[in-house]
């Protein structure tokens, strides 16, 4: 069984800088997919970003990237120019490609960007 | 409609009564999940759909639990006999397809408190 863990509960960055958001996972498949998903108070989630497993190079949507680790089984994400918008929990998750229909997620991880 | 809906979006209901949970997914897509949000946690898989038919309902966390979809569309989530531990956000979401490339859209969720 796949495991997901977010070990940062809460954390906090000052509008305008920068913040890292910490994932690690457990898994013995080869091909899997790992999100980055964004709830905020209004508690719609939306998708932030995605990763497929196979390729190396790290994904990135606009202020929005991530740190792949697949030797770690590392999946970090970095939020570039913090806005008060991106105040959320942030939710980590994981995909195998043997059942696309059951994903994985950590415990998340409530962001406060203060002003 | 333009996003997937769910209703109610609240219930209250008493220990020992039945409820019944409604998703409306996005219309053309085929894939529809279910998943259970506690307090302040991540998200808990219960089921997902590709059509009409369940591939996985190894979330289900007792057979008081029950899912159904019909025309590919509205599914329902019944929760029989309610329990105090049943008290949670449902959470619906859907995509083209059960695939880790189709990007899952979440409905707002059903609060449900069991007194």
């Amino acid at each position: 069984a796949q495991t997901v863990t977010q070990s940062q509960p809460e954390m906090s960055v000052q509008e305008a800088e920068t913040v890292t958001l910490s994932c690690t996972y457990d898994t013995s498949e080869s091909n899997y997919y790992l999100f980055w998903y964004k709830q905020p108070p209004s508690r719609q989630m939306i998708l932030v970003i995605r990763q497929e497993a196979y390729k190396q190079q790290n994904a990135t949507e606009n202020r929005f990237s991530v740190n792949f680790q697949k030797a770690a089984k590392s999946f970090s994400l970095k939020i570039s120019d913090s806005q008060l918008g991106d105040t959320a929990m942030y939710f980590c998750a994981f995909l195998k490609n043997t059942n696309a229909g059951k994903s994985t997620f950590g415990d998340g991880t409530t962001l406060t960007v203060k002003p | 409609g333009a996003g997937v809906s769910q209703s109610p979006s609240n219930k209250v209901t008493e220990k020992g009564k039945d409820v019944e949970l409604r998703c409306d997914p996005i219309s053309g897509h085929t894939a529809l999940y279910w998943y259970r949000q506690r307090l302040g946690q991540g998200l808990e898989f219960l089921i997902y759909f590709q059509g009409n038919s369940a591939p996985d309902k190894s979330g289900l966390p007792s057979d008081r639990f029950s899912a159904e979809r019909t025309g590919e569309s509205v599914s329902t989530l019944t929760i029989q006999r309610t329990q105090q531990e049943d008290s949670a956000v449902y959470l619906c979401a859907s995509s083209l397809a059960a695939s880790g490339t189709d990007t899952q859209y979440f409905g707002p969720g059903t609060r449900l408190t069991v007194l």
